[in-house]
């Protein structure tokens, strides 16, 4: 079946650094990519989002890359700071279900002071 | 405000009892999810809900897990004779109408359940 995977499971990084955390997904038909967080004893909590008309979006020291052509969603991180360190999820919605995300398995950053 | 909340945050249980898990969701969302998190895996979908809308329920693994949601707010997931493999965190999340596009879905702090 289709799927949204992680490329790498865990990434460590010096603090400082920036950091680029990948994902592949394999449907087509997915129109909208989330990058979730979860810290450790808590909830996915929503970094930021792209639609699939788009192809960079930034947010404040994020920023997400979508490459449709080869099906490919990456995160970057700047200046990564030990508040960083969470495991990061991607996740698609296929276009027609307006509620259904597919989850990737998740990366473990980890920030070095 | 208040975010989503879920009681208990853990529970240990014995193989071959049942359980519920309870979720409060954001006051005013009126759609409702409930995920299951293996040891290191992502979020597998179980069940939702939307509004008074039959609830698509296509993500329960087996007939031992139900769900309901009472008056539109609160849902509890029920797992029956429970089994070991059900072991994982039970996140819940709401978000506003999904209408005709997704809107955000937030998450709380999820039940770890643990099954001996």
């Amino acid at each position: 079946g289709e799927s949204v995977g992680l490329h790498l499971p865990t990434l460590s990084v010096q603090e400082g650094d920036n950091s680029i955390i990948n994902c592949a997904y394999s449907n087509s038909a997915s129109d909208y990519f989330i990058w979730y967080k979860q810290e450790s004893g808590k909830g996915p909590q929503f970094i930021i989002d792209i639609r699939s008309n788009m192809d960079k979006r930034q947010g404040q020291r994020v920023t997400v890359l979508l490459n449709k052509t080869v099906k490919h969603l990456s995160l970057q991180i700047a200046a990564t700071q030990p508040g960083d360190s969470a495991v990061y999820f991607c996740a698609e919605n296929t276009m027609g279900s307006n509620y259904k995300l597919t989850f990737g398995k998740g990366t473990l950053l980890t920030v070095n002071p | 405000g208040a975010g989503v909340s879920q009681s208990p945050s853990n529970k240990v249980t014995e193989k071959g009892k049942d359980v519920e898990l309870r979720c409060d969701p954001i006051s005013g969302h009126t759609a409702l999810y409930w995920y299951r998190q293996s040891l290191g895996q992502g979020l597998e979908f179980l069940i939702y809900f939307q509004g008074n809308s039959a609830p698509d329920k296509s993500g329960l693994p087996s007939d031992r897990f139900s769900a309901e949601r009472t008056g539109g707010s609160v849902s509890t997931l029920t797992i029956q004779r429970t089994q070991q493999e059900d072991s994982a965190v039970y996140l819940c999340a709401s978000s506003r109408d999904s209408g005709s596009s997704y809107n955000e879905q937030f998450f709380g702090p999820g039940t770890r359940l643990t099954v001996l």
